[in-house]
Protein backbone atom coordinates (compact mmCIF):
# COMPACT_ATOMS: atom_id res chain seq x y z
CA UNK A 1 0.00 0.00 0.00
CA UNK A 2 1.37 3.02 -1.19
CA UNK A 3 2.14 5.73 2.20
CA UNK A 4 1.27 9.15 2.43
CA UNK A 5 2.67 11.54 -0.45
CA UNK A 6 3.17 15.05 -0.57
CA UNK A 7 4.22 17.76 -3.10
CA UNK A 8 6.56 19.78 -3.60
CA UNK A 9 8.66 18.27 -1.38
CA UNK A 10 10.63 21.90 -1.02
CA UNK A 11 9.57 25.47 -2.07
CA UNK A 12 11.29 28.71 -1.73
CA UNK A 13 8.94 31.66 -1.67
CA UNK A 14 9.32 35.51 -1.45
CA UNK A 15 7.27 37.34 1.31
CA UNK A 16 3.75 38.63 0.38
CA UNK A 17 3.59 35.74 -2.15
CA UNK A 18 0.88 32.84 -1.67
CA UNK A 19 1.55 29.00 -1.95
CA UNK A 20 -0.42 25.52 -2.34
CA UNK A 21 0.92 22.28 -1.22
CA UNK A 22 -0.57 19.24 -2.10
CA UNK A 23 -1.58 15.71 0.33
CA UNK A 24 -2.68 12.44 -1.10
CA UNK A 25 -3.65 10.10 1.66
CA UNK A 26 -3.23 6.12 1.78
CA UNK A 27 -6.00 4.59 -0.61
CA UNK A 28 -9.22 4.42 1.64
CA UNK A 29 -8.04 6.60 4.31
CA UNK A 30 -10.65 9.87 4.45
CA UNK A 31 -9.07 12.26 6.93
CA UNK A 32 -6.56 14.42 6.05
CA UNK A 33 -4.74 16.25 8.65
CA UNK A 34 -1.84 19.28 8.40
CA UNK A 35 0.85 20.00 10.71
CA UNK A 36 3.49 22.99 10.75
CA UNK A 37 7.01 22.09 12.33
CA UNK A 38 9.44 24.54 13.49
CA UNK A 39 12.24 24.69 15.70
CA UNK A 40 10.35 27.09 18.06
CA UNK A 41 7.12 26.16 18.02
CA UNK A 42 7.14 22.36 17.82
CA UNK A 43 4.69 20.49 15.74
CA UNK A 44 1.16 22.70 15.30
CA UNK A 45 -2.09 21.39 14.63
CA UNK A 46 -3.56 23.65 11.52
CA UNK A 47 -6.58 21.98 10.56
CA UNK A 48 -8.43 18.52 9.52
CA UNK A 49 -10.58 17.52 6.69
CA UNK A 50 -12.95 14.42 6.18
CA UNK A 51 -15.24 13.98 3.58
CA UNK A 52 -14.21 17.16 1.99
CA UNK A 53 -15.53 19.45 5.03
CA UNK A 54 -13.40 21.04 7.56
CA UNK A 55 -14.18 18.59 10.82
CA UNK A 56 -11.45 20.50 13.33
CA UNK A 57 -9.17 23.52 13.15
CA UNK A 58 -6.00 24.83 15.18
CA UNK A 59 -4.93 28.27 15.94
CA UNK A 60 -3.60 29.79 12.74
CA UNK A 61 -4.85 32.84 10.67
CA UNK A 62 -7.30 32.77 8.46
CA UNK A 63 -4.49 33.33 5.92
CA UNK A 64 -3.96 29.73 6.18
CA UNK A 65 -6.69 27.54 4.79
CA UNK A 66 -7.23 24.43 2.98
CA UNK A 67 -9.82 21.76 1.33
CA UNK A 68 -10.36 18.23 0.43
CA UNK A 69 -11.72 16.74 -3.00
CA UNK A 70 -14.15 13.92 -3.48
CA UNK A 71 -10.66 11.52 -3.86
CA UNK A 72 -9.78 12.29 0.13
CA UNK A 73 -6.50 14.43 -1.55
CA UNK A 74 -6.29 17.38 0.09
CA UNK A 75 -4.52 21.11 -0.65
CA UNK A 76 -3.16 23.49 1.93
CA UNK A 77 -2.73 27.44 0.75
CA UNK A 78 -1.15 29.69 2.24
CA UNK A 79 -1.78 33.14 1.36
CA UNK A 80 0.39 36.35 1.93
CA UNK A 81 3.50 34.61 2.97
CA UNK A 82 5.35 35.72 6.17
CA UNK A 83 8.89 35.46 7.16
CA UNK A 84 7.53 32.94 9.90
CA UNK A 85 5.78 30.87 7.72
CA UNK A 86 8.76 28.86 6.76
CA UNK A 87 8.37 25.48 8.47
CA UNK A 88 7.50 21.81 7.46
CA UNK A 89 4.61 20.69 6.80
CA UNK A 90 3.44 17.85 7.24
CA UNK A 91 0.31 16.23 6.09
CA UNK A 92 -1.11 12.81 7.63
CA UNK A 93 -4.02 10.62 6.69
CA UNK A 94 -6.37 8.32 8.77
CA UNK A 95 -8.92 5.69 8.62
CA UNK A 96 -12.23 8.55 9.18
CA UNK A 97 -11.60 8.12 13.67
CA UNK A 98 -10.25 11.49 13.46
CA UNK A 99 -7.43 12.85 15.54
CA UNK A 100 -7.48 10.21 17.63
CA UNK A 101 -6.99 7.25 15.54
CA UNK A 102 -3.47 6.97 14.83
CA UNK A 103 -1.62 8.88 12.28
CA UNK A 104 0.14 8.17 8.83
CA UNK A 105 2.19 10.78 7.96
CA UNK A 106 3.67 11.97 4.80
CA UNK A 107 7.47 13.18 4.35
CA UNK A 108 6.49 16.71 4.54
CA UNK A 109 6.60 19.88 2.13
CA UNK A 110 9.74 22.07 3.50
CA UNK A 111 9.01 25.59 2.87
CA UNK A 112 11.55 28.65 3.42
CA UNK A 113 9.81 31.71 2.78
CA UNK A 114 12.78 34.65 1.76
CA UNK B 1 -6.61 22.72 27.56
CA UNK B 2 -4.31 19.45 26.59
CA UNK B 3 -0.93 20.10 27.15
CA UNK B 4 2.20 17.47 26.78
CA UNK B 5 4.91 18.24 28.22
CA UNK B 6 8.88 16.64 27.49
CA UNK B 7 10.75 17.69 29.92
CA UNK B 8 13.73 15.89 28.35
CA UNK B 9 15.33 17.91 24.88
CA UNK B 10 18.43 16.20 24.03
CA UNK B 11 19.47 12.71 25.47
CA UNK B 12 22.43 10.96 24.27
CA UNK B 13 23.44 7.46 25.10
CA UNK B 14 25.91 4.72 24.01
CA UNK B 15 24.31 1.79 21.85
CA UNK B 16 22.75 -1.37 23.96
CA UNK B 17 22.18 0.92 26.75
CA UNK B 18 18.37 1.74 28.13
CA UNK B 19 16.95 4.55 27.79
CA UNK B 20 13.03 5.68 28.92
CA UNK B 21 11.93 9.07 27.37
CA UNK B 22 9.57 10.98 29.62
CA UNK B 23 5.80 12.05 28.53
CA UNK B 24 3.55 14.14 30.81
CA UNK B 25 0.01 14.66 30.01
CA UNK B 26 -2.99 17.29 31.17
CA UNK B 27 -6.17 17.54 29.88
CA UNK B 28 -9.79 17.47 31.48
CA UNK B 29 -10.99 14.81 29.55
CA UNK B 30 -12.17 11.27 30.87
CA UNK B 31 -11.79 9.87 27.91
CA UNK B 32 -8.42 10.72 25.63
CA UNK B 33 -5.81 8.96 23.48
CA UNK B 34 -2.22 9.03 23.72
CA UNK B 35 0.75 8.28 21.12
CA UNK B 36 4.37 8.26 20.37
CA UNK B 37 5.80 9.19 17.07
CA UNK B 38 9.67 8.93 15.85
CA UNK B 39 10.51 11.23 13.59
CA UNK B 40 14.10 10.02 12.02
CA UNK B 41 16.54 12.20 9.93
CA UNK B 42 13.88 11.57 6.71
CA UNK B 43 11.60 13.87 8.61
CA UNK B 44 8.45 11.45 8.22
CA UNK B 45 6.70 10.80 11.50
CA UNK B 46 6.33 7.37 12.37
CA UNK B 47 3.45 6.24 14.51
CA UNK B 48 4.97 3.74 17.46
CA UNK B 49 1.56 3.48 19.39
CA UNK B 50 -1.81 4.85 21.02
CA UNK B 51 -3.16 4.36 23.79
CA UNK B 52 -6.53 5.03 25.10
CA UNK B 53 -7.30 6.42 29.02
CA UNK B 54 -8.94 3.34 30.28
CA UNK B 55 -6.05 0.94 28.94
CA UNK B 56 -3.34 0.97 31.60
CA UNK B 57 -2.04 -1.80 30.93
CA UNK B 58 2.05 -1.68 29.61
CA UNK B 59 2.71 -2.52 26.56
CA UNK B 60 5.92 -4.60 24.88
CA UNK B 61 6.76 -4.73 21.56
CA UNK B 62 10.33 -6.06 20.96
CA UNK B 63 12.49 -3.31 22.24
CA UNK B 64 10.37 -1.11 23.18
CA UNK B 65 8.46 -0.88 26.06
CA UNK B 66 5.25 1.88 27.22
CA UNK B 67 4.26 2.41 30.62
CA UNK B 68 0.70 4.30 31.18
CA UNK B 69 0.17 5.53 34.47
CA UNK B 70 -2.99 7.91 34.94
CA UNK B 71 -2.38 8.49 38.69
CA UNK B 72 0.75 10.62 37.70
CA UNK B 73 -0.54 11.30 34.15
CA UNK B 74 3.20 9.87 32.24
CA UNK B 75 2.64 7.50 29.46
CA UNK B 76 6.90 6.59 29.29
CA UNK B 77 8.31 5.19 26.86
CA UNK B 78 11.96 2.72 27.11
CA UNK B 79 13.98 1.37 24.87
CA UNK B 80 15.84 -1.66 25.75
CA UNK B 81 19.28 -2.69 24.32
CA UNK B 82 19.43 0.80 21.75
CA UNK B 83 20.63 0.81 18.61
CA UNK B 84 22.23 3.36 16.46
CA UNK B 85 19.39 3.37 14.23
CA UNK B 86 16.91 4.49 17.31
CA UNK B 87 18.42 7.66 16.94
CA UNK B 88 15.63 10.00 16.17
CA UNK B 89 13.32 13.01 17.63
CA UNK B 90 10.41 10.76 19.95
CA UNK B 91 6.89 12.78 19.97
CA UNK B 92 4.52 12.34 22.62
CA UNK B 93 0.59 13.34 21.49
CA UNK B 94 -2.50 13.29 23.08
CA UNK B 95 -5.52 13.85 21.86
CA UNK B 96 -9.61 13.75 23.22
CA UNK B 97 -12.58 11.54 22.16
CA UNK B 98 -14.68 14.19 20.27
CA UNK B 99 -15.15 15.22 16.78
CA UNK B 100 -13.43 18.62 18.03
CA UNK B 101 -10.42 17.02 19.96
CA UNK B 102 -7.16 18.65 19.10
CA UNK B 103 -4.10 16.43 18.61
CA UNK B 104 -1.48 17.70 20.90
CA UNK B 105 2.28 17.25 20.65
CA UNK B 106 4.91 17.68 23.33
CA UNK B 107 7.42 19.58 21.93
CA UNK B 108 9.93 16.15 21.30
CA UNK B 109 13.24 14.29 22.14
CA UNK B 110 16.15 14.08 20.66
CA UNK B 111 18.01 10.95 21.00
CA UNK B 112 21.10 10.38 19.87
CA UNK B 113 22.58 6.50 20.09
CA UNK B 114 26.45 6.66 19.82
CA UNK B 115 27.83 3.42 18.94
Amino acid sequence: KAGVTQTPRYLIKTRGQQVTLSCSPISGHRSVSWYQQTPGQGLQFLFEYFSETQRNKGNFPGRFSGRQFSNSRSEMNVSTLELGDSALYLCASSRGGGLSDEQYFGPGTRLTVT
Amino acid sequence: AQKVTQAQTEISVVEKEDVTLDCVYETRDTTYYLFWYKQPPSGELVFLIRRNSFDEQNEISGRYSWNFQKSTSSFNFTITASQVVDSAVYFCALSGAGANSKLTFGKGITLSVRP
